[in-house]
């Protein structure tokens, strides 16, 4: 089973539109860490947020917003009013422990989202 | 300005030919990773290493080798035993013990 599954392969959305993509995961850890990076055209990863375990609020970073809910083992991210600029593939990420004092981080698969002008 | 290199940006070699891949940080991390990522895969785990001289096996690592010879320096080789080489290839590092990566900017092989 994956331990990261991004179900959206591909969104397509018309600029203004909000949008969410989905992340659940599967872990038997109680401490670990969530991560969403956006993948621009370029190729380079760039850090959007980290959430801890504990940490259960939600945070809104401008038109970014995610909502973290381990009932459900989801960590899904909403994009308010979307701009052709956050035309991208966008990861959701799991770190755990792997022993030793160090953690491995696994990916989903992405979601390649497209924002039609 | 610390960071991760990757060299370089984009590569073209022949099948069966070996070709090594670049990875240097001055973030004095003692983790360093490789990932690949190929489309509507995402990015799978090659080799890894927590310190110096000592790396293991990631999810995908038959084909690659690796070596850890300086704290600074993780590069990636990629064999003429490894069937499908194409791919976009990142590397990462990490503070021991901490949960967050740092990553280069990706090195694209294309093998003709």
């Amino acid at each position: 089973a994956q331990k990261v599954t991004q179900a959206q392969t591909e969104i397509s959305v018309v600029e203004k539109e909000d949008v969410t993509l989905d992340c659940v995961y599967e872990t038997r850890d109680t401490t670990y860490y969530l991560f969403w990076y956006k993948q621009p055209p370029s190729g380079e990863l760039v850090f959007l947020i980290r959430r801890n375990s504990f940490d259960e609020q939600n945070e809104i970073s401008g038109r970014y917003s995610w909502n973290f809910q381990k009932s459900t083992s989801s960590f899904n991210f909403t994009i308010t009013a979307s701009q052709v600029v956050d035309s991208a593939v966008y990861f959701c990420a799991l770190s755990e422990p792997s022993g030793a004092g160090s953690y491995q981080l696994t990916f989903g698969k992405g979601t390649k989202l497209s924002v039609i002008p | 300005d610390g960071g991760i290199t990757q060299s370089p940006k984009y590569l073209f070699r022949k099948e069966g030919q070996n070709v090594t891949l670049s990875c240097e940080q001055n973030l004095n991390h003692d983790a360093m990773y490789w990932y690949r990522q190929d489309p509507g895969q995402g990015l799978r785990l090659i080799y890894y290493s927590q310190i110096v001289n000592d790396f293991q096996k990631g999810d995908i690592a038959e084909g690659y080798s690796v070596s850890r010879e300086k704290k600074e320096s993780f590069p990636l080789t990629v064999t003429s035993a490894q069937k499908n080489p194409t791919a976009f290839y990142l590397c990462a590092s990490s503070i021991q013990g901490e949960e967050g990566y740092t990553f280069g900017s990706g090195t694209r092989l294309t093998v003709v």
